[in-house]
């Protein structure tokens, strides 16, 4: 069954810290990995990968994909109390009917002054 | 602005009663998508369109419908057979069936009284 799994589940750390949030996934037929953020309602997107090894970056943001291993990190440096959000991490495959997208339940980053 | 308009914020239920939830989009998108978010858990697909007059179940179809009479509207109702209603909604859509990324609305909160 296809499954991707983010971790940790929450985490806290104070303004100013760079935090690292992972994503792995077994996806039948890969065919990219998105990054969202989720404050109180509409998640927003990010990031999409698709190649392995290219970084993607966004301000203080960053992520990067690694198809070999099976796994995402998203890197938030120097956060900010704004950072504070789900985090979701979702894998698009290729076949099947949907071509659908599988998420994972999510980080939640609290960052405090 | 383009984007994804999803009514009402919150609504409230009375057991046994059918109720329905709007999204319209004016991106010009073929594909929409509604998804539910549970606590703890990553979003689920309960139904998507690719296109006009055309809808599939997702993966936790059961007590839900849609109608796609229109490209800009995708209106789920979430029947009296659905046990377990309470939830967040999402609408998305995406240029085409499995095209990434998908973009949100601003969800609707749905409650049992």
């Amino acid at each position: 069954e296809d499954k991707v799994v983010q971790s940790p589940l929450s985490l806290v750390v104070h303004e100013g810290d760079t935090v690292t949030l992972n994503c792995s996934y077994e996806v039948t037929n890969f065919r990219s990995l998105l990054w969202y953020k989720q404050e109180k309602k509409a998640p927003t997107f990010l990031f999409m990968l698709t190649s392995s090894g290219i970084e993607k970056k966004s301000g203080r943001l960053s992520s990067i994909l690694d198809k070999k291993e099976l796994f995402s990190i998203l890197n938030i440096t120097a956060t900010q109390t704004g950072d504070s959000a789900i985090y979701l991490c979702a894998v698009a495959g290729y076949g099947g009917a949907t071509n659908k997208l599988i998420f994972g339940t999510g980080t939640l980053l609290a960052v405090q002054p | 602005d383009g984007g994804i308009t999803q009514s009402p914020k919150y609504l409230f239920r009375k057991e046994g009663q059918n109720v329905t939830l709007s999204c319209e989009q004016n991106l010009n998108h073929d594909a929409m998508y509604w998804y539910r978010q549970d606590p703890g858990q990553g979003l689920r697909l309960i139904y998507y369109s690719q296109i006009v007059n055309d809808f599939q179940k997702g993966d936790i179809a059961e007590g839900y419908s849609v109608s796609r009479e229109k490209k800009e509207s995708f209106p789920l109702t979430v029947t009296s057979a659905q046990k377990n209603p309470t939830a967040f909604y999402l609408c998305a859509s995406s240029i085409r069936q499995g095209g990434q990324p998908q973009h949100f609305g601003d969800g609707t909160r749905l409650s049992i009284l």
